[in-house]
């Protein structure tokens, strides 16, 4: 069975720095990633996703993730963080499948921006 | 274009009573899902539906969680009767095909006391 790991639960950066949040995946292949932010009280948006192709993925809002399939792993990047960026995030892996993709999430990282 | 529909927002109801969701997807998104999401944890899929036939449904609670699509547009989940541990909040997704990712909803919240 798939599995997401997402080993921070909170992460506390100042304004301006750079951020990292890590994700890695258990799946027999390589499956579809994702990428989404959770503001209190929303629903989830995406931030970005792979499906095959440049590793390097860009996404919204400034962020970014890279696909490194020997360590199982799409880390998400952003140069510099800006208060808003304040929110719970969620990696996500589906199957390369036609069964529908149904997305498994990891537990999520809190993302806490110091003035 | 307009968004995945949910409804209502917020839901308080006691242990035991029943209780409905509603969803309504994107205008032509065929895939449907229900997840479940507990506080602190990330969404679970409950059920996926394409068209009105579920396409999966293993980890609905099938003793207590019903859900249908009976003409392949809008949704509703239901609990009866709803326990303590039911108390999260309910996001409904669509997409027009599966790779293209989900449209989430804005969830219900539920909160069983």
């Amino acid at each position: 069975a798939q599995s997401v790991t997402q080993p921070d639960i909170h992460i506390t950066v100042s304004e301006g720095a750079s951020l990292e949040l890590r994700c890695n995946y258990s799946y027999g292949a390589t499956p579809y990633l994702f990428w989404y932010v959770q503001s209190p009280g929303q629903g989830l948006q995406l931030l970005l996703k792979y499906f095959s192709g440049d590793t390097l993925v860009q996404g919204i809002k400034g962020f970014e993730a890279e696909f490194k399939r020997s360590q199982s792993s799409f880390n998400l990047r952003k140069p510099s963080v800006h208060w808003s960026d304040a929110a719970e995030y969620f990696c996500a892996v589906a199957p390369h499948n036609n069964a529908g993709n149904m997305l498994t999430f990891g537990g999520g990282t809190r993302l806490m921006v110091k003035p | 274009e307009a968004g995945v529909a949910q409804s209502p927002r917020y839901k308080i109801i006691e242990k035991r009573q029943s209780v409905a969701f509603w969803c309504n997807p994107i205008s032509g998104h065929a895939t449907l899902y229900w997840y479940q999401q507990i506080l602190g944890q990330g969404p679970k899929l409950l059920i996926q539906f394409q068209n009105n036939g579920v396409v999966d449904d293993s980890q609905l609670p099938k003793d207590r969680f019903s859900a249908e699509r009976l003409k392949g547009v809008d949704s509703t989940l239901k609990i009866q009767p709803a326990k303590l541990e039911d108390s999260a909040v309910y996001l409904c997704a669509s997409s027009f095909q599966g790779s293209d990712g989900y449209t989430f909803g804005s969830g219900t919240r539920l909160t069983v006391v």
